[in-house]
């Protein structure tokens, strides 16, 4: 079975300090990754997505994310956090499965920052 | 090119009702999929339409439904509406099934 897992519901940091947010995936086949972000009351932005090209893949707003096979990882980091980067982060992955590519998302990492 | 739009995008009904949920993908994409997003459940996954046809379906009772036009937009229905069907009702357009998905701005939904 496909699945995405996000380590911490919760993640603060303080404004200036380094953004780490983790997600690793299980997946029999090389998937697609993506990380979206929500803001309240809105739809979900996609931040970045890995399509198996570079492994280090730079989204919007300075954020990167490395895809790490052997880790099977997807971690995102953003160096210096700011006050608007404070928002619900997901984690998704596609993958191919017998009727098509099939999406599926993590439970989401809520990003505080502490002025 | 104009985003995936819904409408409407607050709701306000009633136990026992029953509701539509519209989305508009992006211009060219033929794959709509539908989510709903609750505090307690977290994001989860409703159905996908790919060229009017359903391809993958959730984990919801039947009380939940779908369909998609000609035009690739869709539409959403839920019936005899329920206090726990309160909720952000996400739609994601694609270009094909399973490729990158842009989604709407949600429509909110509250049962009382």
């Amino acid at each position: 079975a496909q699945s995405v897992t996000q380590l911490g519901s919760h993640v603060s940091v303080s404004e200036g300090a380094l953004v780490l947010l983790r997600c690793n995936y299980s997946s029999s086949v090389p998937p697609y990754l993506f990380w979206y972000v929500q803001y309240p009351n809105q739809g979900l932005q996609l931040l970045l997505k890995y399509t198996s090209a570079a492994t280090l893949v730079k989204g919007i707003n300075g954020f990167e994310a490395e895809f790490k096979k052997s880790e099977t990882s997807f971690h995102l980091t953003k160096p210096s956090a700011h006050m608007s980067d404070a928002a619900e982060y997901f984690c998704a992955v596609s993958v191919p499965t017998n009727t098509g590519n099939q999406f599926y998302f993590g439970t989401g990492t809520s990003l505080t920052v502490i002025p | 090119k104009a985003g995936v739009t819904q409408t409407p995008r607050y709701l306000i009904k009633t136990r026992g009702q029953q509701v539509t949920l519209s989305c508009s993908p992006i211009s060219g994409h033929r794959s709509v999929s539908w989510y709903q997003q609750t505090p307690g459940q977290g994001l989860q996954f409703l159905f996908e339409y790919f060229s009017e046809t359903q391809r993958n379906k959730g984990n919801f009772p039947g009380r939940f439904s779908g369909r998609q036009f000609s035009n690739s937009r869709s539409e959403m229905n839920v019936s005899t509406l329920e206090l726990g069907d309160s909720a952000l009702y996400l739609c994601a357009s694609s270009l094909n099934a399973g490729g990158t998905q842009y989604f709407g701005p949600g429509t909110r939904l509250l049962v009382l």
